[in-house]
């Protein structure tokens, strides 16, 4: 079974930290996300890679910056965290090819006072 | 402009077929129908996908109808962990999007 992990379930941090959100998977994909996921707003896409030291920019990649250094590990970065970055944040992976099956891992659920 | 129309919510009792209705009836010939779920507090899960034919795998069933107009998830033997919103959408691999968007999905809602 793919398996994505995620380095915290609940983060609480204060305004201006700077925050490292971790995910890694462990199925050797090349493509991995991270989307947060806000209520009546749905899941919205931040950042994606397709390879290592590859990355490219969702719908809301504003405030936040990624690093993927090793295939199986991708970090998300909020360079000075802000009460509007309050949400659950999801991780996903997936395989090369036409496959549109993306594995989640648990969430991360952030709060920024 | 949603894409799929599902209903808000269902129940089923336990040990019973749940049987998902999704209606899809703009999509084009390239898109294939995929279902996730996500239970409470937890991430997205795939569940199943296809594009003509219907499908099974250990999880559940995907019937399309020959039009490919409308699909149903079935669920052949409810459980208590199925309670869930089950989303379906629909996605051309080959249009290189690689978002996933979710509507507002089906509550699921597996009775004792």
């Amino acid at each position: 079974d793919v398996k994505v992990t995620q380095s915290s379930r609940y983060l609480v941090k204060r305004t201006g930290e700077k925050v490292f959100l971790e995910c890694v998977q462990d199925m050797d994909h090349e493509n991995m996300f991270w989307y947060r996921q806000d209520p009546g707003l749905g899941l919205r896409l931040i950042y994606f890679s397709y390879d290592v030291k590859m990355k490219e920019k969702g719908d809301i990649p504003e405030g936040y910056s990624v690093s993927r250094e090793k295939k199986e590990r991708f970090s998300l970065i909020l360079e000075s965290a802000s009460t509007n970055q309050t949400s659950m944040y999801l991780c996903a992976s997936r395989g090369a090819g036409v496959a549109y099956e993306q594995y989640f891992g648990p969430g991360t659920r952030l709060t920024v006072t | 402009d949603a894409k799929t129309t599902q209903p808000p919510s269902m129940d089923c009792a336990e040990g019973r077929a749940a049987n998902l209705p999704c209606n899809h009836s703009t999509i084009s010939g390239n898109e294939y129908v995929y279902w996730y779920r996500q239970i409470h507090s937890q991430g997205p899960q795939y569940i199943i996908h296809g594009l003509k034919n219907n499908e099974t795998n250990e999880m559940a069933s995907l019937i399309i109808t020959e039009d490919r107009k409308s699909s149903t998830l079935i669920l052949p033997h409810a459980t208590l962990r199925d309670t869930a919103v089950y989303y379906c959408i629909v996605i051309d691999p080959n249009f290189g999007n690689e978002k996933l968007t979710f509507g507002t999905g089906t509550r699921l809602t597996i009775i004792p």
